[in-house]
């Protein structure tokens, strides 16, 4: 049963270019959620989507951040003109339920932008 | 907003010593999970606390949870170099009644164990 997956692991980006980040959930999973890590911090939230719909998006930036989980295919968090403070490790997490369920993280995704 | 404390944030220990991490949080919630994360890696979890007095133990490490005082704790017994890495706790968010898996994380407690 393959865990959460996430691609690519290491991305590069000079600024302003755009960033696509992609998170296929555990089978069966329909939950997902993607958080942010800052340099020696902990993590904090971003937003949590569901199949075709956003469920809370609260921990999103207001601009150039957006985020989708389609019908088919994995989730994708996507940046655009993307800047050295977006610099972070991107993790994503899916659950069976909501708040049933724990989340199951991915290896995360880690973004440089030079 | 809730907020979630962890202390200390950084913790250096000899090897067969003991030691508790404690995590603060703010406001009321459901669930309360703890996390090991090594450098370069994906988060592990290490517990789920649901209820009030809850206790759990896996090998060395055992936690606890108190939501009349809103603090877990994390107790390392006779700790060895294994077990060096950052420690998080996390907090579910409850929100309108529901709680959704919104996590609220602490902000990590780096352990480092010397022979």
């Amino acid at each position: 049963n393959a865990g959460v997956m996430q691609n690519p692991r290491h991305l590069v980006r000079r600024r302003g270019q755009e960033a696509r980040l992609r998170c296929s959930p555990m089978k069966g999973h329909s939950h997902v959620y993607w958080y942010r890590q800052l340099p020696e911090e902990g993590l904090k939230f971003m937003v949590y989507l569901q199949k075709e719909n956003i469920i809370d998006e609260s921990g999103m930036p207001k601009e150039r951040f957006s985020a989708e989980f389609p019908k088919e295919g994995p989730s994708i968090l996507r940046i655009q003109q993307v800047v050295r403070g977006d610099s972070a490790a991107y993790f994503c997490a899916s659950s069976h339920r909501g708040w049933e369920h724990e989340q199951y993280f991915g290896p995360g995704t880690r973004l440089t932008v030079t | 907003e809730l907020k979630v404390e962890q202390n200390p944030l950084f913790l250096s220990m000899q090897e067969g010593k003991n030691y508790t991490i404690y995590c603060n949080y703010s406001t009321t919630s459901d669930r309360l999970y703890w996390y090991r994360q090594d450098p370069g890696k994906s988060l592990e979890s290490l517990f789920v606390l649901l209820s009030n007095g809850a206790v759990k133990q896996e090998g060395r490490l055992m936690a606890s949870l108190d939501t009349k005082a809103r603090l877990s704790t994390l107790h390392i017994t006779a700790a060895v170099h294994d077990l060096s890495a950052t420690y998080f706790c996390a907090v579910d968010m409850k929100a309108g009644g529901t709680s959704y898996g919104k996590l609220t994380f602490g902000q990590g407690t780096i352990l480092t164990v010397h022979p």
